[in-house]
Parts: structure tokens; sequence; C-alpha cells
């Protein structure tokens, strides 16, 4: 079956812009998740989200990260006033949601930001 | 969420078994230890998880201390598409993010 898919793969933008990162989760999967990944580090959690409401945000590093996921699905996630500091590739996962115990997430391939 | 600490890097030979260490000395009773690779130009992909006894999948084995304060992931024979930074972290019940460290970057020699 399909996986988790991103869009664009790659975006280059200039300082100050604005830019929407998509997520298409799999079918089925209720948790989607939003990390950024800078070069050389490890995957740094952004968001989650359970169904349509963002069940923990505490990894946004600021008011100019916002993402939504308006019927449970596909997610995007939104960048204001874009900053160099801001590249980095942006990964989605999804998962099942189950009461207890840990969930497998799938990963998409990221797209990678670049702010001039 | 408990904090890991794995070695920067690994090598290994093709075909000759891994194993490669995480420590979490402060680990709790209900943590999941989680493994999980990246390979190059890729998302992370999920490798195995356990609690508190030694688990075996298709991929690897995960070889859980008695204390808990360790575990092992063993690749039984690596292949050179097990080239990756491997993650090891470790999750409390309900909840549902991952802190990823740094990883063990892992080559593998032909």
């Amino acid at each position: 079956g399909a996986g988790v898919s991103q869009t664009p793969s790659n975006k280059v933008t200039e300082k100050g812009k604005y830019v929407e990162l998509r997520c298409d989760p799999i079918s089925g999967h209720t948790a989607l998740y939003w990390y950024r990944q800078s070069l050389g580090q490890g995957p740094e959690f952004l968001i989650y989200f359970q169904g349509t409401g963002a069940a923990d945000d505490s990894g946004l590093p600021n008011d100019r990260f916002f993402a939504v996921r308006p019927e449970g699905s596909v997610s995007t996630l939104k960048i204001q006033r874009t900053e160099r500091g801001d590249s980095a590739v942006y990964l989605c996962a999804s998962s099942f949601h189950t009461s207890g115990g840990p969930n497998e997430q799938f990963f998409g391939p990221g797209t990678r930001l670049t702010v001039l | 969420d408990a904090k890991t600490t794995q070695p920067n890097s690994m090598e290994s030979n093709e075909e000759e078994p891994v194993h490669l260490p995480c420590n979490h000395s402060t680990i709790s009773g209900t943590d999941y230890i989680h493994w999980y690779r990246q390979l190059p130009s890729q998302g992370p992909e999920y490798v195995i998880h356990g609690l508190t006894s030694n688990v075996n999948n298709r991929m690897a084995s995960l070889a859980i201390a008695e204390d808990r304060k360790s575990s092992t992931l063993i690749l039984h024979r690596a292949t050179l598409r097990d080239a990756a930074v491997y993650y090891c972290m470790v999750t409390t019940s309900g909840t549902y993010k991952y802190i990823f460290g740094t990883g063990t970057r892992l080559k593998v020699l032909a």
C-alpha cells in the first residue's frame, strides 16, 4: 500500500517568505506527527495530531510555525516569515492510535526546505 | 522521557553480526525501548521495540538487560543495505512523540 507522502520534496524560498509543506498520511492512521531534521542531527519533534486536533504542539519553536489537519487526514505545516535557520528537512509520520503501548510510526521521505 | 546514550559510529564487516549498544539508565518501569534506523536521504524506519523481554523480528533482535538500563540491537548478518544511522529511544506509555538523539552511524564494509 501507499506510504506517507510529502510534497514538495524540495522547497527553496527567500528569507521572509511564507511556505506550506504538505503531508499525506497512510490511510486509516489517526495519528500524525511533524519533525524537522537539521544536518547531522536526529529528527526533532514539532507537533502531534490525534484526528483533527493538535494533541501536543510543544515542539513548535515559535509562533511563526503552525500546522493544521482539518479533516483528520492531510496535514499542512505552515511557516511564516521564514528565516535562514528554518532550513532543514521536515519529516512527517503517521501511525494508528491505540490507548496504550507504542505505535510504529511510518515516516515520509521529507521535504527539504532551504531558506536563502 | 528517559535519555539514551549511543556510540557515534560503528563499523562492521558484511555478513557478520552487529551489536549496537544503547544505555538508558534513567528508564522507568513502564517505558518502552524503540529502535529506528534512517538510511541516507530517507525518513526513519521502524526496526524493533520492547519492554522487558528480548524480542525478535525479521529485521533484528533486541536484547534488554535484566535491569533494563541498557539494551542491544543485534543485526544477525549485516549487509551493505544495513548501513544507516540507528536511533535508540525510550518512551513512556501513552507518550506518542519520539525524542531522537544523534544515533549510531553504522558503516558496513564489503
